[in-house]
Order: structure tokens, then C-alpha cells, then sequence
């Protein structure tokens, strides 16, 4: 089955700056998500990735899938309080999909 | 059109009762997808549903836990006899042929 690693498991990145989360798989993507979920709230649904080299941009959170389409990044740029969260990445294998372990993001004044 | 609902938000249950979360997928969706979070653990899946068919349980626990999603009505994740590691958020999502999956808000168990 696919392996999706995330990196780094928590940040702790000053308001106003810029953080990136990196998901990496084992097997070539055909779908990347990412989603957003804050403490004990359900997931929230940030954006989906399926051609190698895609970009995809929502108000300061950008989304990239590697050529090889083995590797995502998330970037936010300007971070604010209401980036605060746990962020994962997930994709489809073979009909069961998969999720990255997550990555906390704790957004300090 | 509502997304996936999932009831109740909040379920506590004395060790040894029994669990029933439920999950009603987006309407002309046949897939349902149950996850569990464990605290301080990313997602993990359990299992895989089409209506009336279970694809892929290989998540799933071998004992005290079942899926099911008839024909008419909700999917059910029952836990049978809860134990307090039991205890997570379990989350379902629904998808109309098996990609672009949609999530509900989870179920938060607490077994006391």
C-alpha cells in the first residue's frame, strides 16, 4: 500500500511568516489532497492535486505537486492565527485512501 | 445538497456497552469510507463500503468491530463491548464511484 511521510511532524512559526509542509509518497500520486483540521473539528477540505507539476493557490495557502508526482508541498504565506491547525495530506490507493500522519501548525503572536 | 452527515458529534458509552455511529453519505454517492483518529495519530482507515457490500475491511479491528450499509439508510460502525482505548474521532466520507471523497465532521467517542 502507499506511504505517505509528512514532514515535519509540528511547527511553531511566528504570525507573519511563511511555514511549508512537505508530503512525500512512496508510490506515484493520482490524486493528492490536502485537508485542514482544526481541534476537535472535522476535516475541512483545502485542495486536490493530479497533474505532475500543478499549482493550486486558495488566499495565502498554495499547493504543489511534484513533475514525478511523488511529492507535495503545502506553503502559507503570511501565516496567521486562523492557520493554526493540523494539516494532512491524503491520496487514493487503489480505492482505499490513505492519509499522511499530519503536521500541527501552531501560530504564535 | 448536504455533505456527509454523521451523528452523533459526541457519544460517551461506559466500558462494555455497545457504539453505533452512523454516517449518511452525499446524496447519489455508493462509496463510504470509516477512518478512525486516535489522539495525538493521523487518520487511519478501516473500512471500505459500497451499499450492501463490504470491499476492503483490512483496517478494520478483528474483534468487536462491524460495518455495514444496506440498501436503504445510513452506513453503521458498531462497536460492540468498548474498551477505553476505543476511545477517537471517527471520521466517514463518501464518494459517488470511489474518488473525490467527501468528509462528515466526525464522531467523537469517549468510552468512560
Amino acid at each position: 500500500s502507499q506511504e505517505l511521510e509528512q514532514s515535519p511532524q509540528s511547527l511553531i512559526v511566528q504570525e507573519g511568516k511563511n511555514l511549508t509542509i512537505n508530503c512525500t509518497s512512496s508510490k506515484t500520486l493520482y490524486g493528492l489532497y490536502w485537508y485542514k483540521q482544526k481541534y476537535g473539528e472535522g476535516l475541512i477540505f483545502l485542495m486536490m492535486l493530479q497533474k505532475g507539476g500543478e499549482e493550486k493557490s486558495h488566499e495565502k495557502i498554495t499547493a504543489k505537486l511534484d513533475e514525478k508526482k511523488q511529492q507535495s508541498s503545502l506553503h502559507i504565506t503570511a501565516s496567521q492565527p486562523s492557520h493554526a491547525g493540523i494539516y494532512l495530506c491524503g491520496a487514493d490507493s487503489w480505492g482505499k485512501f490513505q492519509f499522511g500522519a499530519g503536521t500541527q501548525v501552531v501560530v504564535t503572536p | 445538497n448536504a455533505g456527509v452527515m454523521q451523528n452523533p458529534r459526541h457519544l460517551v458509552r461506559r466500558r462494555g456497552q455497545e457504539a453505533r455511529l452512523r454516517c449518511s453519505p452525499m446524496k447519489g454517492h455508493s462509496h463510504v469510507y470509516w477512518y478512525r483518529q486516535l489522539p495525538e495519530e493521523g487518520l487511519k482507515f478501516m473500512v471500505y463500503l459500497q451499499k450492501e457490500n463490504i470491499i476492503d475491511e483490512s483496517g478494520m479491528p478483528k474483534e468487536r468491530f462491524s460495518a455495514e450499509f444496506p440498501k436503504e439508510g445510513p452506513s453503521i460502525l458498531r462497536i460492540q463491548q468498548v474498551v477505553r482505548g476505543d476511545s477517537a474521532a471517527y471520521f466517514c466520507a463518501s464518494s459517488p464511484k470511489g474518488d473525490g471523497y467527501t468528509f462528515g465532521s466526525g464522531t467523537r467517542l469517549t468510552v468512560v
